[in-house]
């Protein structure tokens, strides 16, 4: 079937640190591949989001990009920031029933920056 | 400004009680969602809605119900035989149901005891 596996957290780190959080999935066919973000207390926003393999998807100073040979979609940033405190989800689409789009989320990195 | 809009916040209820959690959208989103998280654990998908006056299970409807009378809103129920209700319940939509990125309400924390 399908899924996600993301590292587990928390990541702790100091800003302007270099943030790698890993995303590998299993997928039949070709999903598209998303990363959420959710702040404390708050609902989830897309971060970014890329729908073929070597697609890099980019927002905020994070990036990602699709491998289809490593079946993974790593989320990256430069330099954290304290406000990039969050967790982050990483997410597949695949066909449910009816033809519509579901996703299917990662269980989720929690991280810490501190200043 | 458009955005879904869930209350109440934190809710409150003793077991054996129904409970109802409220999602409404301004965005005109066909599409909407109900979504399930528990600590440590991804988002499950309870139920589905694509069009107005139609519904379908997700993973773990059981002790669920919904409506869609209306476009803009998908009430969840949370039932009495719905054996650990206690979790954060986050609704969601899409502008088409074939569309990919969901946009989500600021969910609703619901404690029974």
């Amino acid at each position: 079937g399908n899924s996600v596996t993301q590292m587990e957290g928390p990541v702790t780190l100091s800003e302007e640190a270099f943030l790698t959080i890993n995303c590998t999935y299993t997928a039949t066919g070709y999903p598209s591949l998303f990363w959420y973000v959710q702040y404390p207390g708050e609902g989830l926003q897309l971060l970014l989001k890329a729908t073929k393999a070597d697609d890099k998807g980019s927002n905020k100073g994070f990036e990602a990009t699709y491998r289809k040979e490593t079946t993974s979609f790593h989320l990256e940033k430069g330099s954290v920031q304290v406000s990039d405190s969050a967790v982050y989800f990483c997410a597949l689409s695949a066909p449910g029933n009816t033809g519509f789009q579901k996703l299917v989320f990662g269980t989720g990195t929690r991280l810490l920056v501190s200043p | 400004d458009g955005g879904i809009t869930q209350s109440p916040k934190y809710l409150f209820r003793k077991e054996g009680q129904n409970v109802t959690l409220s999602c409404e959208q301004n965005l005109n989103h066909d599409a909407m969602y109900w979504y399930r998280q528990d600590p440590g654990q991804g988002l499950r998908l309870i139920y589905y809605s694509q069009i107005v006056n139609d519904f379908q299970k997700g993973d773990i409807a059981e002790g669920y119900s919904v409506s869609r009378e209306k476009k803009e809103s998908f009430p969840l129920t949370v039932t009495s035989a719905q054996k650990n209700p206690t979790a954060f319940y986050l609704c969601a939509s899409t502008p088409k149901p074939g569309t990919y990125e969901q946009y989500f309400g600021p969910g609703t924390r619901l404690t029974v005891t």
